[in-house]
């Protein structure tokens, strides 16, 4: 297992555009959480999932933004009609049942809108 | 609402000089207490962790003890190496699972080690 993996890397977008993100998480792993880090801050929770049930949302996680993750597997976060300030790294985690070790985190996607 | 408030950066120190990045906290209930690090191009990682009062986490040299009574997490090593160069966040969950379960950073602080 090469832990939790994000693609892609970077994105650049044009103000308006649709963006999809994807995140596998480790596979035993049933937790997936999304955050959202901007420059100079810390992440911040925007949603997570028990295997494919979405239990949380953030208020970050405005109505432009979905997330799924339809087989308990794999996870995709979309962004519509983006803006500039959505501009941010994207981090992916995953945890597995009890998570006594917490969360393993993806490298992230870092989005630009330009 | 939960917070977290670490001190401003940067850091920069010289090797094997004594680190402290200092953390404190704002949360309902009884929270656990977390310290990722990041280094350059890579994801966060947990660092260390204290589940009650009075815990003392410790990985790598590090170490952090979860003080209620001044609500702190203070992060401390002996002697720092170039290695140690990376952004440093205190985080903390309140939820009754600790680790797997939604998180609050604070803002990071960027440490860089000169050789």
């Amino acid at each position: 297992d090469t832990g939790v993996s994000q693609d892609p890397r970077h994105k650049i977008t044009k103000r308006g555009q649709n963006v999809t993100f994807r995140c596998d998480p480790i596979s035993e792993h049933n937790r997936l959480y999304w955050y959202r880090q901007t420059l100079g801050q810390g992440p911040e929770f925007l949603t997570y999932f028990q295997n494919e049930a979405q239990l949380e949302k953030s208020r970050l996680l405005s109505d432009r933004f979905s997330a799924e993750r339809p087989k308990g597997s794999f996870s995709t976060l979309e962004i519509q009609r983006t803006e500039q300030g959505d501009s941010a790294m994207y981090l992916c985690a995953s945890s597995s049942p009890g998570g006594r070790s917490g969360y393993t985190f993806g490298s992230g996607t870092r989005l630009t809108v330009v | 609402g939960d917070s977290v408030t670490q001190m401003e950066g940067p850091v920069t120190l010289s090797e094997e000089a004594f680190l402290t990045i200092n953390c404190t906290y704002t949360a309902t209930g009884y929270p656990s207490l977390f310290w990722y690090v990041q280094y350059p191009g890579e994801g966060l990682q947990l660092l260390l962790k204290a589940t009650k009062a009075d815990d003392k986490g410790s990985n790598k040299g590090f170490e952090a003890t979860y003080r209620k009574e001044t609500t702190s997490f203070h992060l401390e090593k002996g002697s720092v190496q170039v290695s140690d160069s990376a952004v440093y966040f205190c985080a903390l969950s309140t939820s009754s699972t600790g680790a797997n379960s939604k998180l609050t950073f604070g803002k990071g602080i960027t440490l860089s080690v000169r050789p």
